[in-house]
């Protein structure tokens, strides 16, 4: 079946750091990526779509100077978590969506869990 | 928002049918029902979708209303493995925002021995 990683699966950052989180797909090619947050006993929440090639649509109330998202290949979305701070902390994940396939099932990465100090 | 209601916790004998219930009463005529689930501290998995006829796969069943509004999945045995938050989602079955995935607050079927 399809897989997406991502990498780190866990991270600690000082306050006012930047992060990196790496999702990629591994065995199909996605145009479109998704980044979701969850919080704590939470669901997940839509941050942003990120399109292959092109800007990302980042949903209401969410800063794109502050989550930065690169979408560079097919089987690579980035998202930069700039000058964290301890209420950044969360468990982010992404999906991907086959771009051979017609329907919308998306394929989600095992999370990242960041915390902020 | 989500577009669904779902009772926000189940319990289920181990190698009994599992029944999560669904509410949608606002979909519409070209919007598809999903189902994901979520173990704790993984990403989401998809189980099952539909749009109108009853599905089913190696996973699950996927019972859907005759007027849509209300559908059910159906895990035949569960076993403690499928203890796991289950989501109910309705959306369009292509690209572009109105085919996001909207997460509310799921269910919490808990499998006990």
């Amino acid at each position: 079946g399809a897989v997406v990683s991502q990498h780190p699966s866990w991270v600690i950052c000082k306050s006012g750091t930047s992060v990196k989180i790496e999702c990629r797909s591994l065995d199909f090619q996605a145009t479109t990526m998704f980044w979701y947050r969850q919080f704590p006993k939470q669901s997940l929440m839509l941050m942003a779509t990120s399109n292959e090639g092109s800007k990302a649509t980042y949903e209401q109330g969410v800063e794109k100077d502050k989550f930065l998202i690169n979408h560079a290949s097919l089987t690579l979305s980035t998202l930069t978590v700039t000058s964290a701070h301890p209420e950044d902390s969360s468990f982010y994940i992404c999906s991907a969506r086959d771009s051979g396939v017609i329907y919308n099932e998306q394929f989600f990465g095992p999370g990242t869990r960041l915390t902020v100090l | 928002d989500a577009k669904t209601t779902q009772p926000p916790s189940m319990d289920c004998a181990e190698g009994r049918a599992a029944n999560l219930p669904c509410n949608h009463s606002t979909i519409s005529g070209n919007e598809y029902v999903y189902w994901y689930r979520q173990i704790h501290s993984q990403g989401p998995q998809y189980i099952i979708h539909g749009l109108k006829n009853n599905e089913t796969n190696e996973m699950a069943s996927l019972i859907i209303t005759e007027d849509r509004k209300s559908s059910t999945l159906i895990l035949p045995h569960a076993t403690l493995r499928d203890t796991a938050v289950y989501y109910c989602i309705v959306t369009l079955n292509y690209g572009g925002s109105q085919g996001n995935l909207i997460f509310g607050k799921g269910t919490k079927l808990s499998v006990k021995p």
